[in-house]
């Protein structure tokens, strides 16, 4: 049980567009999910926490425009990368946790984001 | 402010043990987590401890001091396929997870 899926697992796009990164609970339902950035060789960096149903809670430094979260439904958030640099180029990974089991978050298999 | 430490890099050799510290200052407490992450991957759940002691699963054991604010990750009977990064991580007052830097462990044959 507690299978996260993130889609897709790589996307390259073009400097300037957007681009949309899907994170979805299989079997539990996810009150709360995280999107997490990470750098080779470096720690994750939590960007933002969305609970279903309202605004996610962005971490300070994270532009809110620019990486729009969406958490429609207890098994989907999305992450929009809006307007997308070379800088974005990333990482990105979500978690999940369940009213159930607070505590633990169960990870996504992350997504690689390449802007040319 | 909050903080995790763990060394950056350790080297082992097949077979044997390793020992993997975690130190941590946190507004809170509610659990610390073990993670693993192999190279260009996601991270997966190792270990959780909320209460002193050791927890022992398979070959991996997780050690927790809350009072001294440290735990250590213990490895056994060391394979290739344990080369990754471990990323120790705790659980704040708020639930969110504070993440130390990970440590790159390096398998030697």
């Amino acid at each position: 049980g507690a299978v996260v899926s993130q889609h897709p697992s790589r996307v390259i796009c073009k400097s300037g567009t957007s681009v949309k990164i899907e994170c979805r609970s299989l079997d539990f339902q996810a009150t709360t999910m995280f999107w997490y950035r990470q750098f080779p060789k470096q720690s994750l960096m939590l960007m933002a926490t969305s609970n279903e149903g309202s605004k996610a809670t962005y971490e300070q430094g994270v532009e809110k425009d620019k990486f729009l979260i969406n958490h429609a439904s207890l098994t989907l958030s999305t992450l929009t990368v809006t307007s997308a640099h070379p800088e974005d180029s990333s990482f990105y990974i979500c978690s999940a946790s369940s009213l159930e089991n607070s505590y633990e978050q169960y990870f996504g298999p992350g997504t690689r984001l390449t802007v040319t | 402010g909050q903080n995790i430490d763990q060394p950056t890099e350790m080297t082992a050799t097949e077979g044997a043990i390793v020992q993997i510290n975690c130190t941590y200052q946190t507004s809170g407490f509610n659990g610390l987590f073990w993670y693993q992450q192999h190279a260009g991957e996601a991270p997966t759940f190792l270990s959780y401890n909320v209460l002193d002691g050791l927890e022992e699963k398979g070959r991996f054991s997780s050690f927790l001091s809350r009072s001294k604010g440290y735990s250590y990750l213990l490895l056994k009977e060391l394979q290739m396929k344990d080369s990754a990064s471990y990323l120790c991580a705790v659980s704040d007052s708020n639930y969110q997870l504070i993440w130390g830097a990970g440590t790159k462990l390096i398998i030697k044959p």
